[in-house]
């Protein structure tokens, strides 16, 4: 159980272009889905927490406009990265944690990462 | 935000060899997982640790948890190669707290 998906896996895009990645917790309900971002051997970057509903809390210094995060339901947070150039090509992963209350409330279970790659 | 310091940031060794990976903060927290990485894909839950003093086994892995449950331990016994990857602890307080991480290679 506590399984997370992300799309695409991996995905190569031209400079001035949109990215739109998805997160789903496939076998649980998450309230917090969380975005990092990751450089090679580095630990995780957080860069928003996102709670079904509501707008996400984004970490200082990650641009809000440029990251759009949409969490739509409890299975499903999307990041999308606006007119991404190549300094924004990186790993990004997603996690999510389950309701309140619920025994998966304190843990993170995290997506297998999507790897950008801006031309 | 980063309260857990993790010590050592990156190591090599032989396989056969033991190994221990530390977690330490000033902070308490509620339960601390750990996890492990390969690279290309997301990071996997090891363990979680709930109660000070605590001691899980996991095959070849020992974890502790700390009798104040400010710090943890991750101890490796007989590396393998496949041990190789990035390890993570995450301590839960009143959000997720993420280590530095430790980058182990383990060459055959």
């Amino acid at each position: 159980g506590a399984v997370v998906s992300q799309h695409p896996s991996w995905v190569i895009c031209k400079s001035g272009t949109s990215v739109k990645i998805e997160c789903r917790s496939l076998d649980f309900q998450a309230t917090t889905m969380f975005w990092y971002r990751q450089f090679p051997k580095q630990s995780l970057m957080l860069m928003a927490t996102s709670n079904e509903g509501s707008k996400a809390t984004y970490e200082q210094g990650v641009e809000k406009d440029k990251f759009l995060i949409n969490h739509a339901s409890l299975t499903l947070s999307t990041l999308t990265v606006t007119s991404a150039h190549p300094e924004d090509s990186s790993f990004y992963i997603c996690s999510a944690s389950g309701l309140a209350g619920g025994p998966l409330v304190d843990t993170q279970y995290f997506g297998p990462g999507t790897r950008l790659t801006v031309l | 935000t980063q309260l857990l310091e993790q010590s050592p940031q990156f190591l090599s060794i032989q396989e056969g060899e033991n190994l221990t990976v530390y977690c330490n903060s000033s902070s308490v927290f509620s339960s601390l997982q750990w996890y492990r990485q390969e690279p290309g894909e997301g990071p996997v839950l090891l363990v979680t640790v709930v109660t000070g003093g605590e001691v899980k086994k996991l095959k070849r892995l020992t974890f502790q948890f700390g009798d104040a449950r400010k710090d943890s331990s991750l101890h490796i016994t007989a590396a393998q190669p496949g041990d190789t990857g990035l390890y993570l602890c995450v301590g839960t307080g009143n959000q997720f707290y993420f280590g530095t991480g430790t980058s182990l290679t383990v060459i055959p």
